[in-house]
């Protein structure tokens, strides 16, 4: 099946600094990548929509500035977290869909980032 | 406004018992549904993929059903074990380029 890729697992970092988390599609294209944040017994709630060469789409509630996504390769995103606050600890997630179709109709998920920010 | 509802929110059976998990969903008109696992502090794992058009799927000893119509979804999991103790997440998309709208998970505890 198809891969998708995330580095760091799990990162720690003090208040003020920046975090950038890589998502990669191993054996697919991907134009479009969904960035996810699940916080601690809570489920997976999209933060925003990465499109290959263009800007990304946020979600109401979520900091453009604050969470920085690049999506310059057809199977690359990054999400940048900068300035990161303790409220940020969270665990990241980034599902990629296989644009020509050649596999199955579905989302694959990446491993996961885990932010501990002191 | 989309949302996905589990339910129970934990569960905990003894070994070897046969079990449902529930989901429903909001808006009816859906692309499909998937049914994932989650270990403590890791990424998610398919389980079953349910298109629109389709009414169940099977894999080993789970059994996941899809009643469109009523905005409704099951994973029975059979003859139980310790190892199938996580979470389990259902999650609606609708459409092939959109986001999964997900539910807050039922977590399972299997005791030996």
């Amino acid at each position: 099946g198809a891969v998708v890729s995330q580095h760091p697992s799990w990162v720690i970092c003090k208040s003020g600094t920046s975090v950038k988390i890589e998502c990669r599609s191993l054996d697919f294209q991907a134009t479009t990548m969904f960035w996810y944040r699940q916080f601690p017994k809570q489920s997976l709630m999209l933060m925003a929509t990465s499109n290959e060469g263009s800007k990304a789409t946020y979600e109401q509630g979520v900091e453009k500035d604050k969470f920085l996504i690049n999506h310059a390769s057809l199977t690359l995103s990054t999400l940048t977290v900068t300035s990161a606050h303790p409220e940020d600890s969270s665990f990241y997630i980034c599902s990629a869909r296989e644009t020509s179709g050649r596999l199955t109709d579905t989302q694959y998920f990446g491993p996961g980032t885990r932010l501990t920010v002191l | 406004k989309q949302e996905v509802t589990q339910i129970p929110a934990a569960l905990s059976v003894p070994e070897g018992e046969n079990l449902v998990l529930n989901c429903s969903f909001t808006d009816s008109a859906i692309y499909n549904l998937q049914w994932f696992r989650q270990d403590p502090g890791k990424g998610l794992t398919s389980l079953l993929l349910i298109q629109s058009s389709q009414r169940e799927q099977t894999s080993g000893r789970l059994n996941a059903s899809l009643d469109k119509s009523s905005g409704r979804s099951t994973l029975y999991i059979a003859a139980s074990q310790p190892g199938d103790s996580a979470t389990y997440l259902c999650a609606v998309a609708y459409s092939g380029n959109t986001p999964l709208v997900f539910g807050k998970g039922t977590r399972l505890s299997v005791i030996a």
